[in-house]
């Protein structure tokens, strides 16, 4: 029930873009994407909602695709401040909010 | 500061014991989620609370429990302690009980060790 991300991780330089992707085996209600540096707490970045509704960050855009099941989020211009690990959830119909592994990004100088 | 206090920041157990975390949502949330986050790893949904009633359920182990109080501050209780809970608990809040309606504030969560 888990969503599947990929890649795990990416090295990007600075001003370059990235592609995190996001899958899931159920039917989903929304997709959440946050970001979590390290030690300290994930931070929201955008909502999905079933419908087209997108709520979120104005430097980084996402998809949803609910036919598919899939969301991407696409960081473009790269700033070293877009390192982080960054998480999908999915809500499904029965409320609860599930997190993929993360996808470990590194913006480099 | 996203406004959801969480309380220990840090807590050293051994093995066998009970703990209790504490969390108190951003004013004016209803809804409160436990997610547990062993090192380096994803973000393990426990469970969900809205407006004092159990919304949801995850993976939380029997020996877990939880509450969420008239005043809606949230409790996770962790017993029998095992070597692998030592893991970073964060409790969240949003303010629906509906998930996707709205954002999730995340504390800073509670690191665990269990030795």
């Amino acid at each position: 029930q888990q969503p599947v991300q990929s890649p795990q991780a990416v090295i990007l330089r600075e001003g370059e873009d990235a592609v995190i992707n996001c899958s899931s085996s159920k039917a989903l209600y929304s997709v959440h994407w946050y970001r979590q540096k390290h030690g300290e707490a994930p931070v929201f970045l955008m909502i999905l909602l079933k419908g087209g509704e997108q709520k979120g960050h104005d430097k980084i855009s996402a998809s949803f695709n609910e036919k598919k099941q899939q969301s991407s989020l696409y960081l473009t211009a790269s700033q070293l401040s877009y390192s982080g690990t960054y998480f999908c959830g999915t809500g499904g119909n029965n409320n609860d909010m599930r997190f993929g592994a993360g996808t470990r990004l590194t913006v480099k100088p | 500061d996203s406004g959801v206090t969480q309380t220990p920041k840090h807590l050293i157990t051994a093995t066998g014991q009970r703990v209790t975390l504490r969390c108190s949502p951003r004013s004016g949330d209803l809804s409160v989620y436990w997610y547990q986050q062993s090192l380096d790893q994803g973000l393990q949904f426990l469970i969900q609370y809205y407006n004092g009633e159990e919304r949801a359920k995850g993976n939380i182990l029997e020996r877990f429990s939880a509450q969420q109080f008239p005043d809606l501050h949230s409790e996770l209780n962790l017993s029998s302690l095992e070597l692998g809970d030592s893991a970073l608990y964060f409790c969240a809040s949003s303010v629906g009980g509906t998930i996707g309606t709205g954002e999730l504030f995340f504390g800073e969560g509670s690191r665990l060790t269990v030795l």
